[in-house]
């Protein structure tokens, strides 16, 4: 079973930010959070991850609570293009685990 | 850098076939890792080939292989097609492990087996 709980799907405007919540209540202390998307019919991309410190890049912020137990994706302006399935993925670094893939969030963009 | 290939794009096969899929991953990259995606069950992880050795492998049966070449380049075999099989495959690129670092993920092979 994956390591993390996500709603299954979300909306939002266009030109809002976008908020997806990810619950890791088990996450031990040398795992990372990661997040990768999938548009449909493509390869998951790479987003952002991060330990504990909260995290930004061109793409999106990461926001880990202090107690590590839940984090948020944010995407400061979604666009169209953003509509995809967003995972939220545990994993400890140098790690012989395969990554464990729940099933995601669907976020939808609406003009 | 060119990103990770794999071909072919698209597959039709019956069962009882079996078929052979190519990756090539990002170059300096030694790490690939294959995985089988469903709508029922999601991305699931097959195995992980790093220098030419299987490093980690899935609950899958032993229809399903791979190898990786010198070059990282690698292949996976499905033997004795069966319907359930019919997935969307994917391949993913890392420079050392696909348990903990970024994964650069090819566009996958999309097999229908009729």
């Amino acid at each position: 079973d994956a390591k993390t709980t996500q709603p299954p799907s979300m909306d939002c405007a266009e030109g809002r930010a976008a908020n997806l919540p990810c619950n890791h209540s088990t996450i031990s202390g040398n795992e990372y959070v990661y997040w990768y998307r999938q548009i449909h019919s493509q390869g998951p991309q790479y987003i952002i991850h991060g330990l504990k410190n909260n995290e930004t890049n061109e793409m999106a912020s990461l926001i880990i609570t202090e107690d590590r137990k839940s984090s948020t994706l944010i995407l400061p302006h979604a666009t169209l293009r953003d509509t995809a399935v967003y995972y939220c993925i545990v994993s400890a670094a140098n790690s012989n685990y395969q990554l464990i893939w729940g099933a995601g969030t669907k976020l939808i963009i609406k003009p | 850098k060119a990103g990770v290939t794999q071909t072919p794009r698209y597959l039709i096969k019956t069962r009882g076939q079996q078929v052979t899929l190519s990756c090539s991953p990002i170059s300096g990259h030694r790490s690939v890792s294959w995985y089988q995606q469903t709508p029922g069950q999601g991305l699931q992880f097959l195995f992980e080939y790093f220098s030419e050795t299987q490093r980690n492998k899935g609950n899958f049966p032993g229809r399903f292989s791979g190898r990786q070449f010198s070059n990282s380049r690698s292949e996976m075999n499905v033997s004795t097609l069966e319907l359930g099989d019919s997935a969307l495959y994917l391949c993913a690129s890392s420079s050392w492990t696909a348990s903990s670092e970024k994964l650069f993920f090819g566009s996958g092979t999309q097999l229908s087996v009729l």
